[in-house]
């Protein structure tokens, strides 16, 4: 079984730009929650989606979105980017049988650098 | 809200020698806890969590974790260490009353493990 497909691994973008970053999950997993990584702010939640519908929600500004397809593959996007955007951003799967965090499942990230 | 604090950034031990992660929560409501291990340029893994039951919790590569619920801890340990445990370890949390995935993590601990 394959696991969560984060692409493209690795991007570059100059601030004011917008980037999208994709998410595939593990096939049957309906849930599917972002994360950035920073070396200053650690791991933080953004959003997680769960049938299409945002079910969470981190404390991030406007600029960060995301949306979930039916086929419960996820995008991310950042509008006018700034240095700070500069991180690794986890997308996690999880089938979501029950209302906990039984078990999430991570991609190995979008590398994200902002020149 | 909930908060995780690791109380070392970074922790070195030799090969074989015993090793323990240490990690104090808060939160208003009950959690559920988590250790998580991340390897140079991968995602997240899942070590070991504790939902409930017995406060003693086994999770893989030898890693246990004892929750103590009176010092709101769940420190992490391994008897024996191996320079392949090298890696960042991350304590987390997630609300019982949350529905869905939402985690909230530690600071990490960089475990280097020498030969």
């Amino acid at each position: 079984k394959a696991g969560v497909t984060q692409t493209p691994r690795y991007l570059i973008k100059t601030r004011g730009q917008q980037v999208t970053l994709s998410c595939s999950p593990i096939s049957g997993h309906r849930s599917v929650s972002w994360y950035q990584q920073t070396p200053g702010q650690g791991l933080q939640f953004l959003f997680e989606y769960f049938s299409e519908t945002q079910r969470n929600k981190g404390n991030f500004p406007g600029r960060f979105s995301g949306r979930q397809f039916s086929n419960s593959r996820s995008e991310m996007n950042v509008s006018t980017l700034e240095l700070g955007d500069s991180a690794l951003y986890l997308c996690a799967s999880s089938l979501d049988e029950s209302p906990t965090n039984e078990k999430l499942f991570f991609g190995s990230g979008t590398q994200l650098s902002v020149l | 809200a909930q908060s995780v604090t690791q109380l070392d950034s970074q922790v070195p031990v030799f090969e074989e020698a015993p090793v323990e992660l240490r990690c104090n929560y808060s939160s208003s409501v009950s959690v559920y806890l988590f250790w998580y291990v991340q390897y140079p340029n991968q995602g997240l893994q899942l070590l070991l969590k504790y939902l409930s039951g017995s406060t003693l919790v086994k999770g893989i590569n030898g890693f246990e974790a004892e929750f103590n619920k009176s010092q709101t801890s769940f420190h992490l340990r391994k008897p024996s260490v191996h320079i392949s445990d090298t890696a960042e370890y991350f304590c987390a949390v997630s609300a019982l009353n949350n529905a869905g995935n939402m985690l909230t993590f530690g600071g990490g601990t960089r475990l280097m493990v020498k030969p």
